[in-house]
């Protein structure tokens, strides 16, 4: 089956730096992927999603690649805020009724 | 709409004991699941449902129990709890699986002592 693996599991950066997380993935039928976003003591909600046909995709401040071949896609998020402070998931679909997520990211950002 | 509702937010259990954790939907989503979120460990899916009358196992499964007699709940029973059972449980819902994102509730915190 799937399985995703998500790097660093904790991330410090200064308020304005930019923060990368990154994930990679085993099965090569996995055709998206969305990223969540978790405050402390919330539900996860979607920040950004991609698809396989789609090697970039920005919203904003934040940007989500995808390399196929390779089999790894990674979130960026510019000119960090204190409320951009949580912790983010990665999570591939394979097609077949299951997202498997990564174990998550904890960003934390200093004003 | 209300999006995703469960029930309790909080449960306390001993060992042993059983109990529903209950999940309802009002978007009129086929596709239903249910993940646990441990530390460390991001979120695990233990069953899902594309639709009433179908229901699949996800990665972690035993232990845990699932229905689907309607469109709109989707109950997850645990039969004889376990303190390896405590962990926050997540129910989701979806229009399109693989292809949309999950909606989830606010989660169920259960602790088995």
């Amino acid at each position: 089956g799937e399985n995703v693996e998500q790097h660093p599991s904790t991330l410090s950066v200064q308020e304005g730096d930019s923060a990368v997380i990154k994930c990679t993935y085993s099965d090569s039928a996995s055709n998206y992927f969305p990223w969540y976003k978790q405050e402390l003591g919330k539900r996860p909600q979607l920040i950004i999603d991609i698809r396989s046909n789609v090697g970039e995709k920005k919203d904003q401040r934040i940007a989500v690649t995808l390399n196929k071949t390779a089999k790894h896609f990674s979130l960026h998020i510019t000119e960090t805020q204190p409320e951009d402070s949580a912790v983010y998931f990665c999570a591939a679909d394979t097609g077949g009724f299951k997202t498997i997520f990564g174990a998550g990211t904890r960003l934390f950002v200093k004003a | 709409n209300a999006g995703v509702t469960q029930t309790p937010k909080f449960q306390v259990l001993k060992t042993g004991q059983s109990m529903t954790l209950q999940c309802a939907q009002d978007m009129n989503h086929e596709y239903m699941s249910w993940y646990r979120q441990d530390p460390g460990m991001g979120l695990r899916l233990i069953h899902y449902s594309v639709g009433a009358g179908i229901t699949d196992q996800g990665e972690v499964p035993n232990g845990y129990n699932v229905s689907r007699s309607t469109t709109e709940d989707f109950p997850l029973r645990l039969l004889s709890a376990a303190p390896s059972q405590t962990s926050v449980y997540f129910c989701a819902s979806s229009s399109s699986p693989g292809n949309s994102p999950l909606h989830f509730g606010n989660g169920t915190r259960l602790t088995v002592t």
